[in-house]
């Protein structure tokens, strides 16, 4: 079986601090595909950032960032100056069984 | 193109009414995912397409759901029997094959059975 696990249901940050929504999964696999999505509220879900688990180096995006231990199966999501925007829903997901984590539900607080 | 498109936004039925939802894909797209999401939780996978062939269905998935995508292109998901617990919001994204490059999402149907 291949699960997602989040384990922060709620995190809020002050606009311009720095937050990281963790990620662990389980799998078999050697070769796949790891995702964050964020879901702002009553609008639809947008990729954030991808990682591939050949690749060592962690995916960067902007202000989005990823913390990839593979040993460890844990797929953690950095938001650097974070924004009133960044306020949604994030999930973290793996291609190979296309499930999702239950989700975080981030606050930015002014 | 215009991105993932779902019909209607949003649907109440009455209890044993059955209910259809259509989804337009991204063209390029050869997959298309359909995952049912109630308020705070998680996308639950319903089932999946590649093409015209339906290769996954989740076991979760009662047999008054059924899914179609006859020519490859768009797919409709039908509920037959409503019950109040079908009541979600019922999300399709599509992908290249694969999904090596995550999903596009669009912005659901949201289903309200009275």
């Amino acid at each position: 079986a291949q699960t997602v696990t989040q384990s922060q249901p709620e995190m809020s940050v002050q606009e311009a601090e720095t937050v990281t929504l963790s990620c662990t999964y389980d799998t078999s696999e050697s070769n796949y595909y790891l995702f964050w999505y964020k879901q702002p509220p009553s609008r639809q879900m947008i990729l954030v950032i991808r990682q591939e688990a050949y690749k060592q180096q962690n995916a960067t995006e902007n202000r989005f960032s990823v913390n990839f231990q593979k040993a460890a199966k844990s797929f953690s999501l950095k938001i650097s100056d974070s924004q009133l925007g960044d306020t949604a829903m994030y999930f973290c997901a793996f291609n190979n069984d296309m499930r999702f984590g239950a989700g975080t539900r981030l606050t930015v607080k002014p | 193109d215009t991105g993932v498109s779902q019909d209607p936004r949003h649907k109440i039925t009455k209890r044993g009414q059955n209910v259809t939802f259509r989804c337009d894909p991204i063209s390029e797209h050869n997959r298309l995912y359909w995952y049912r999401q109630t308020l705070g939780q998680g996308p639950e996978f319903l089932t999946y397409f590649q093409n015209e062939a339906q290769l996954e269905k989740s076991r979760l998935l009662s047999d008054r759901f059924s899914a179609e995508r006859p020519k490859g292109s768009f797919s409709t998901l039908e509920i037959q029997r409503t019950e109040q617990g079908d009541s979600a919001m019922y999300l399709c994204a599509s992908s290249p094959w694969g999904g090596l490059d995550g999903y596009t999402f669009g912005s659901g149907t949201r289903l309200t059975v009275v």
